[in-house]
């Protein structure tokens, strides 16, 4: 069985500093990760995936992530982050079953980016 | 380009009534669709997914019913609808083996 965890409700910054939205995962196998954002109301825009290859993933909009095997983690990250960035972050890790792709998900963590 | 259209935005639904969601995919061909519900504005729960017309997976026992009947077309139903079946219903693609997702804008679904 795959999971992930996302131990943050919320993460509070200040715009122009940088954040960081955590995310820890369980799978059999390589993992493939994701990030993805919901804006309210909305269905859900995917930032960046890791797959294979640099650890360091840019995406959309400015934001990175770290891929770290030994800690089982895929923190979403950005230098500098703006009021507009405030939305709900979901991070995601995908199983195959058959022909099927399944994307199973944490339970999101919203950020709020203050003035 | 690939655009996944997703219909009603809003409902608003009394308690018993039927339920008929529809998702389609355009742009592609035989896609792997899927239907999730976002309760309270947070978690994802995966309902069903389909990997071809006709083929149905159900990921938790619940009051809903998937349907698959054109090859991008992925409709949502219900016989009579609960209090509990009140969320956001999101439709979601893939091709086949391929990585990301790539979702519908949401139905808001509220039973009365």
């Amino acid at each position: 069985a795959q999971s992930v965890a996302q131990p943050e409700d919320q993460v509070n910054v200040a715009e122009g500093n940088p954040l960081t939205v955590k995310c820890t995962y369980s799978v059999s196998g390589n993992p493939y990760l994701f990030w993805y954002v919901q804006y309210p109301n909305r269905g859900l825009q995917f930032l960046l995936k890791y797959i294979t290859g640099d650890n360091l993933v840019k995406g959309s909009y400015g934001f990175e992530a770290e891929f770290n095997k030994s800690q089982t983690s895929f923190h979403l990250k950005k230098p500098s982050a703006l009021v507009s960035d405030s939305a709900l972050y979901f991070c995601a890790v995908r199983s195959l079953t058959g022909t099927a792709s399944k994307l199973t998900f944490g339970t999101g963590t919203r950020l709020q980016v203050t003035l | 380009s690939q655009t996944i259209h997703q219909w009603p935005a809003t409902l608003v639904q009394p308690v018993g009534s039927p339920l008929s969601l529809e998702c389609t995919v355009e742009g592609t061909s035989n896609p792997n669709l899927y239907w999730y519900r976002q309760a309270a504005g947070r978690g994802l729960q995966l309902l069903f997914y389909s990997v071809g017309i006709g083929q149905i997976s159900s990921e938790v026992p619940q009051n809903l019913s998937a349907s698959r009947p054109q090859d991008r077309q992925f409709i949502l139903s219900s016989k009579k609808l609960l209090l509990s079946d009140s969320g956001f219903y999101l439709c979601a693609w893939t091709v086949v083996r391929a990585t990301e997702a790539f979702f519908g804008q949401g139905t808001r679904l509220t039973v009365v």
